[in-house]
């Protein structure tokens, strides 16, 4: 079955550091997300891409984040100087359509500890 | 505001009962309603969703859940509880651009 894969699973890294996080969408999609979970918490949703370029993001995705599809098969979201409250998990999700009840299927997550 | 919302941190059921998480959504025109399952350590998971039609959905693992309009509720339900299925549930609103989702009910089965 076609799935979601994320690398690293895991990334340590000191507060100021530029990190990227990568994806590969099941490769029919069509549109990608990005969600992150703190330890806790729920998960909250970050932004989607579609036709290589940002369909909506939240409050949460400001300037220190971005989003690219590099090539024809990965989604890598960037977080520029990394702080302390943006340890978390990372969630890449992909779909075949969006929204108003098409489902999303997730990574394995990239967790992400700032330290 | 679109949301949904899960009334309990944790529930604990013995082996072998039946099972039941709770969730209840607050959306305006008609709710897209999934729930998906986080194991340890593990990515989220679908179960299954309601779009339209059969208020009863069957979903994956066995699960299934009852969409109830007057309630404003989406249970998930299981008639038979396995130590397996102790993870963390995440109901979820789709009736949106992306997924909304509630805060997580932990399930632990005891055997």
């Amino acid at each position: 079955e076609p799935e979601v894969t994320q690398t690293p699973s895991h990334q340590v890294t000191q507060m100021g550091q530029e990190v990227i996080l990568r994806c590969v969408p099941i490769s029919n999609h069509l549109y990608f997300y990005w969600y992150r979970q703190i330890l806790g918490q729920k998960v909250e949703f970050l932004v989607s891409f579609y036709n290589n370029e940002i369909s909506e993001k939240s409050e949460i995705f400001d300037d220190q984040f971005s989003v690219e599809r590099p090539d024809g098969s990965n989604f890598t979201l960037k977080i520029r100087s990394t702080k302390l409250e943006d340890s978390a998990m990372y969630f890449c999700a992909s779909g075949p359509a969006s929204g108003f009840g098409n489902t999303i299927y997730f990574g394995e997550g990239s967790w992400l500890t700032v330290v | 505001a679109q949301s949904v919302a899960q009334p309990e941190d944790q529930v604990n059921v013995a082996e072998g009962n039946p099972l039941t998480v709770k969730c209840t959504y607050s959306v305006s025109g008609n709710p897209y309603l999934f729930w998906y399952v986080q194991y340890p350590n593990r990515g989220l998971q679908f179960l299954l969703k309601y779009i339209t039609g059969d208020n009863l959905v069957k979903g994956s693992y066995g699960f299934e859940a009852e969409f109830n309009k007057s309630q404003t509720s989406f249970h998930l339900k299981k008639p038979s509880a396995l130590v397996s299925d102790s993870a963390l549930y995440f109901c979820a609103d789709n009736s949106g651009y992306a997924l909304n989702f509630g805060k997580g009910t932990s399930l632990l089965v005891t055997p």
